[in-house]
């Protein structure tokens, strides 16, 4: 069974740099998209962005501009570092695994981390 | 970008009632999923493909629709799947959710 745990930290400073990681176990990161979704408390999901394991991605445009996604498949990791950071960036961030399939087109994300809440706040 | 609308957004019910809820998208598109989200837990992918039941969720949820309207039915509502359910649409980047319907007890 593939598991997904977020790390980083839970309060970042405004206009700093937030840095997340996802740690995949039970699987391999290989030949998957992996994505990072967000929810601001009482708010709905937004999805941040997708990483393929050889590292093609595609970003939200309303993030893209100060979003940057990376892969270490030698450590089954993903990450995800969103700068100049606002209150608005407040939220859970989850990480989930991306299912396509072909031309069958996208399946959806069949397995998510627990969440971790990222505050931003001086 | 698409838009997603759900409605309704909130839904009371009892168990063993019949329940449906709609998600409307702001054009046509074949990708669509659906996920159940418990407090202070991840969502659960519960259909793809607007009507693929994912590997082990229940038969008593269903999807269907096609182009602008899909709907999600629990035939028989059970005390576990007193939730917030989310659509989401795969059709077209940036990938879009639905704001959510809670369904809780009535």
């Amino acid at each position: 069974q593939v598991q997904l745990q977020e790390s980083g930290p839970g309060l970042v400073k405004p206009s700093e740099t937030l840095s997340l990681t996802c740690t995949v176990s039970g699987g391999s990161i290989s030949n998957y998209y992996w994505s990072w979704i967000r929810q601001p408390p009482g708010k709905q999901l937004e999805w941040i962005g997708y990483i393929y394991s050889t590292g093609t991605t595609n970003y939200n445009p309303s993030l893209e501009s100060r979003l940057t996604i990376s892969v270490d498949t030698s450590k089954n990791q993903f990450s995800l570092r969103l700068s100049s950071v606002t209150a608005a960036d407040t939220a859970i961030y989850y990480c989930a695994r991306a299912v396509y399939a072909g031309a069958s087109g996208w399946r959806g994300f069949d397995f998510w981390g627990q969440g971790t809440l990222v505050t931003v706040s001086s | 970008d698409i838009q997603l609308t759900q409605s309704p957004s909130f839904l009371s019910a009892s168990v063993g009632d019949r329940v449906t809820i709609t998600c409307r998208a702001s054009q046509g598109i074949s990708y669509l999923a659906w996920y159940q989200q418990k407090p202070g837990k991840a969502p659960k992918l519960l259909i793809y493909a607007a009507s693929t039941l994912q590997s082990g969720v229940p038969s008593r949820f269903s999807g269907s629709g096609s182009g602008t309207e899909f709907t999600l039915t629990i035939s028989s509502l059970q005390p576990e799947d007193f939730a917030t359910y989310h659509c989401q649409q795969l059709n077209s980047y940036p990938f879009t959710f639905g704001p959510g319907t809670k369904v809780d007890v009535k």
